[in-house]
């Protein structure tokens, strides 16, 4: 029954790659947001969208870019991947005021 | 700019026993406060919210939290733990405005004694 998906849920890459990561919901959501989690720092919001090709960014949004060309998918993009951004990174979403955010369940991404 | 602040980053209490989370928030309008539960390699659940009214909320699994405005506090309580209570708890503050960004706090990590 799960509303919002994330993938892949694992992910190693090896630093200056590019990485895509995947969130789609089916709740029809108009808001969309990606964070990391990392020890210590709790959550920190990389980049958001508020309707489908209206994005902007969060606090730590150098070196990551998102594009939403659907309702339903928010796409993260790491241009060129370095070992900080080793993290995991989790998608929500939110349908409208006062609602509390729904989260996927993360992906695990490792640069090396 | 609004921040969160949990000043403990880990807590360990004998089930059975009550708890006590702190959040302490700042946020110039009048806050929408949020908990959050993770438990190890999943996403945060929603325990409660805040919006106005009661400022005593109940929530999910038997927490509860209280706004108090004058101390800028939104302190999860629960009055008798049990080990599945163990895991991370998120508190967060947004406000009405724009595209609802929360920001969270660092996270209490919770230990349960047998």
């Amino acid at each position: 029954d799960a509303g919002i998906t994330q993938s892949p849920r694992h992910k190693v890459t090896e630093t200056g790659t590019p990485v895509t990561l995947r969130c789609h919901q089916t709740e029809n959501h108009r808001y969309m947001y990606w964070y990391r989690q990392d020890p210590g720092h709790g959550l920190r919001l990389i980049h958001y969208s508020y309707g489908v090709k209206d994005t902007d960014k969060g606090e730590v949004s150098d070196g990551y870019s998102v594009s939403r060309s659907k309702t339903e998918d928010f796409l993260l993009t790491l241009e060129s991947a370095t070992s900080s951004q080793t993290s995991v990174y989790f998608c929500a979403s939110l349908g409208g005021v006062g609602g509390g955010y729904t989260f996927g369940s993360g992906t695990r991404l490792t640069v090396v | 700019a609004q921040s969160v602040t949990q000043p403990d980053i880990h807590i360990t209490v004998s089930e059975g026993a009550s708890l006590e989370l702190r959040c302490n928030y700042s946020y110039g309008a009048t806050p929408y406060l949020f908990w959050y539960v993770q438990s190890p390699g999943q996403g945060l659940q929603l325990l409660l919210k805040y919006f106005s009214g009661d400022t005593l909320v109940q929530g999910i699994k038997g927490f509860e939290a209280e706004f108090k405005r004058s101390q800028s506090s939104f302190n999860l309580r629960k009055p008798s733990v049990h080990w599945s209570d163990a895991a991370e708890y998120f508190c967060a503050v947004g406000g009405d405005e724009g595209a609802q960004k929360l920001v969270f706090g660092q996270g209490t990590r919770l230990t349960i004694n047998p």
